[in-house]
């Protein structure tokens, strides 16, 4: 167990509806990264935050916002969904931003879009 | 932009013994950052070792170890003693010393047989 949590572990919707995955980092976490695990495009890094600031961009899609709260929490918010976004989203976390930080992961979302 | 390459879909190994998983990356900065990470059936990411680029030592924890060839760019990690719970995927990762956006491998499926 990481000390990261994500919910909901599951989530299943239909094209054109936006979801919102959450992830809580380990305690005294203040980074918090995003990835997107799909068959296609393999394990890819979508966004960094830094004590509640955006910190680093990958490849995220505008469809695709983040945002991480004064509490340390982040939300993951996914809109006009498409079949191709069916996918495994982690979270991970470090405690600060230097990148020789080792990231801990969450167990992820799987969502399915039909 | 850098890439990693992770030559074999899928190894396999007989309980007890050895086996090396092989990782390539295509860089030109010099300072940064390479990782193994284990992802079992749980889908959970787990970090198994890292290495930084400006140590020549290669890193070891326990039975995994890595050889880390810097002019060649190359970053393979071996397990020993290979047990039926090292069964999973195995991602190799970089990061570059100047940001946090890490770049997976397609990944190798390891298969241990009893």
């Amino acid at each position: 167990d990481s000390g990261v949590t994500q919910t909901p572990k599951h989530l299943i919707t239909a094209t054109g509806q936006r979801v919102t995955l959450r992830c809580s980092p380990r305690s005294g976490d203040l980074s918090v990264y995003w990835y997107q695990q799909s068959l296609d495009q393999g394990l890819q890094f979508l966004i960094q935050y830094y004590n509640g600031e955006e910190r680093a961009k990958g490849n995220i899609l505008e469809r695709f916002s983040a945002q991480q709260f004064p509490d340390l929490h982040s939300e993951l918010n996914l809109s006009s969904l498409e079949l191709g976004d069916s996918a495994l989203y982690f979270c991970a976390s470090s405690p600060r931003v230097n990148v020789q930080e080792t990231q801990y992961f969450g167990p992820g979302t799987r969502l399915l879009v039909l | 932009a850098q890439t990693v390459t992770q030559s074999q879909p899928e190894m396999s190994v007989q309980e007890a013994e050895t086996v090396t998983l092989s990782c390539t990356y295509d860089t030109s900065e010099s300072d940064y950052y390479l990782f193994w990470y284990k992802q079992p059936p749980s889908r959970q990411m787990i970090l198994v070792i890292r290495q930084e680029a400006y140590k020549q030592q290669n890193a070891t924890e326990n039975r995994f170890s890595v050889n880390f060839q810097k002019a060649a760019k190359s970053f393979s990690l071996k397990i020993s003693d290979s047990q039926l719970g090292d069964a999973a995927m195995y991602f190799c990762a970089y990061r570059s010393a100047g940001n946090n956006d890490m770049r997976f491998g397609a990944g190798t499926r390891l298969t241990v047989k009893p």
